[in-house]
């Protein structure tokens, strides 16, 4: 089994909708990032949550929500989805060990269309 | 803010050459570096994590080197074979909580490796 993973792996939905995209993993890490990428602006950060108390603005979160339930999983809310949040979104997750790096794990990723 | 920029955005050589990606970042207060590789429509797969108080790390035919003061970062590959064909992204981080924050990304250089 996959140690990032993401759901749905594809959504198609309406202008206006609520969408809510989900990130599980099982490394154990505290952790959790969301980005989305877009064709020829590369990926960007949109929240990061170093624990479940702990939930910071990534540089795009304006029209996004995040939700820590638990250590292992990280949600991503559209409140009113619009077209230009189409994009491909992933999830990652990374352990923070003193002089270990922080390498960060991505999750295979969640196309979202938004009609 | 932090930029990256990624040069070539595009390169074509034939197998067995030995071949040279470029990095650049505008802030040298980074946490890390890190080089993933992303095939088509897939997710990102980590290669190389290089820490700030490094200067390179080495994984089989891949070697990453790191000059935080000037703000620069190489990928070698050694010996391309088709199967390296793919996007290959640089990505760093800031400072946070003790250890990196999220990631900033360049955009990528496509490497298409001849047969």
């Amino acid at each position: 089994d996959a140690d990032v993973t993401q759901t749905p792996r594809n959504r198609i939905t309406k202008t206006g909708k609520r969408i809510m995209l989900e990130c599980s993993q099982t490394k154990g890490h505290d952790r959790m990032y969301w980005y989305r990428q877009d064709p020829g602006l590369g990926l960007r950060l949109i929240y990061y949550s170093f624990d479940v108390k702990d939930i910071n603005k990534g540089e795009i979160s304006d029209g996004y929500s995040v939700s820590r339930q638990a250590q292992a999983k990280f949600s991503l809310s559209l409140e009113s989805a619009i077209p230009n949040q189409t994009a491909l979104y992933f999830c990652a997750t990374s352990d923070f060990t003193q002089g270990a790096g922080d390498t960060q794990y991505f999750g295979p990723g969640t196309r979202l269309t938004v009609l | 803010k932090q930029e990256v920029t990624q040069i070539p955005a595009a390169l074509s050589v034939p197998e067995g050459e030995n071949l040279v990606l470029n990095c650049s970042f505008t802030d040298s207060a980074i946490y890390n570096l890190q080089w993933f590789r992303q095939d088509p429509g897939k997710g990102l797969t980590s290669l190389l994590l290089i820490q700030s108080s490094q200067r390179e790390q080495t994984s089989g035919r891949l070697n990453a080197s790191l000059d935080k003061s000037s703000g620069r970062s190489t990928l070698y590959i050694a010996a391309s074979q088709p199967g390296d064909s793919a996007t290959y992204l640089c990505a760093v981080s800031g400072y946070s909580g003790g250890g990196a924050d999220g990631l900033t990304f360049g955009k990528g250089t496509h490497l298409i490796i001849q047969p």
